[in-house]
C-alpha cells in the first residue's frame, strides 16, 4: 500500500457523461499530481496542486478540471466524456522536501482509476 | 522543454540473462533529477531510484544497477540475473531539481522475462 488512495478503482460510463475521480494523498504530503495513462499517449501529466493551489498545468483538456480541498484530498472532474478519454488515471503525491533531501520530487502513486467510456 | 526517450518499446530475455534498459533525456535545466519507476502487471507505479544531476556515480542495489552519464544524457538501468518477477513496464522520468516539480516520463519499456 503506497499510502495514496484513489477511488473508484474502476468506472464504466457512457459518452457525454461526467465523472469524478478522488485522491487522498499520503499523510503529510502537500502536493498532488494527476496523470493520465493511455495506450497511445503514455503517461501524460495533467495538473499539480500544492497545498490547495494550482501549481502547474500540463496537457489537461478544458473538459477536465481539478481541485485540492483544505484537507488536501483532490478530485479530478471529467465531463462530456469521449471514447478517447478511456484511460488509467493516476494520482500521486509528494512531500514538501528541500531540494536534495531524500524525499524531494519523489512521487508516490496511487493504484489508479481505470475509466472506460462506452 | 523536457523530454525523455526510451527507444526500446519491448524487450524479452530468458530468465537469468542480464538486460539493460536505455534512457536518454533532454533538458535545458542545469540541475535536475532522473528517476526510474516500475509498473508491474498489477498496474501500480513503483518508485525505484532517483538520481540528481550532480552525482554521476553509478549505483547498485542488489540485482539492479544504474549508469548515469551526463556527457551522453543517458541514465540506463541494468538488471542482472533477471527473474520472472522483473517482468513489467519500466519508465524513466525527469524533473527539475528545485521546486517540487512534476515528472516528465518516457514512453516506457515493456520487459518480459521468459522462464
Amino acid at each position: 500500500d503506497s499510502g495514496v488512495t484513489q477511488t473508484p478503482k474502476h468506472l464504466i460510463t457512457a459518452t457525454g457523461q461526467r465523472v469524478t475521480l478522488r485522491c487522498s494523498p499520503r499523510s503529510g504530503d502537500l502536493s498532488v499530481y494527476w496523470y493520465q495513462q493511455s495506450l497511445d499517449q503514455g503517461l501524460q501529466f495533467l495538473i499539480q496542486y500544492y497545498n490547495g493551489e494550482e501549481r502547474a498545468k500540463g496537457n489537461i483538456l478544458e473538459r477536465f478540471s481539478a481541485q485540492q480541498f483544505p484537507d488536501l484530498h483532490s478530485e479530478l472532474n471529467l465531463s462530456s466524456l469521449e471514447l478517447g478519454d478511456s484511460a488509467l488515471y493516476f494520482c500521486a503525491s509528494s512531500s514538501l522536501a528541500g531540494a536534495l533531501s531524500s524525499g524531494a520530487n519523489v512521487l508516490t502513486f496511487g493504484a489508479g482509476s481505470r475509466l472506460t467510456v462506452l | 522543454a523536457q523530454k525523455v526517450t526510451q527507444a526500446q518499446t519491448e524487450i524479452s530475455v530468458v530468465e537469468k540473462e542480464d538486460v539493460t534498459l536505455d534512457c536518454v533525456y533532454e533538458t535545458r535545466d542545469t540541475t535536475y533529477y532522473l528517476f526510474w519507476y516500475k509498473q508491474p502487471p498489477s498496474g501500480e507505479l513503483v518508485f525505484l531510484i532517483r538520481r540528481n544531476s550532480f552525482d554521476e556515480q553509478n549505483e547498485i542495489s542488489g540485482r539492479y544497477s544504474w549508469n548515469f552519464q551526463k556527457s551522453t544524457s543517458s541514465f540506463n538501468f541494468t538488471i542482472t540475473a533477471s527473474q520472472v518477477v522483473d517482468s513489467a513496464v519500466y519508465f524513466c522520468a525527469l524533473s527539475a531539481l528545485f521546486g517540487n516539480e512534476k515528472l516528465t516520463f518516457g514512453t516506457g519499456t515493456r520487459l518480459t522475462i521468459i522462464p
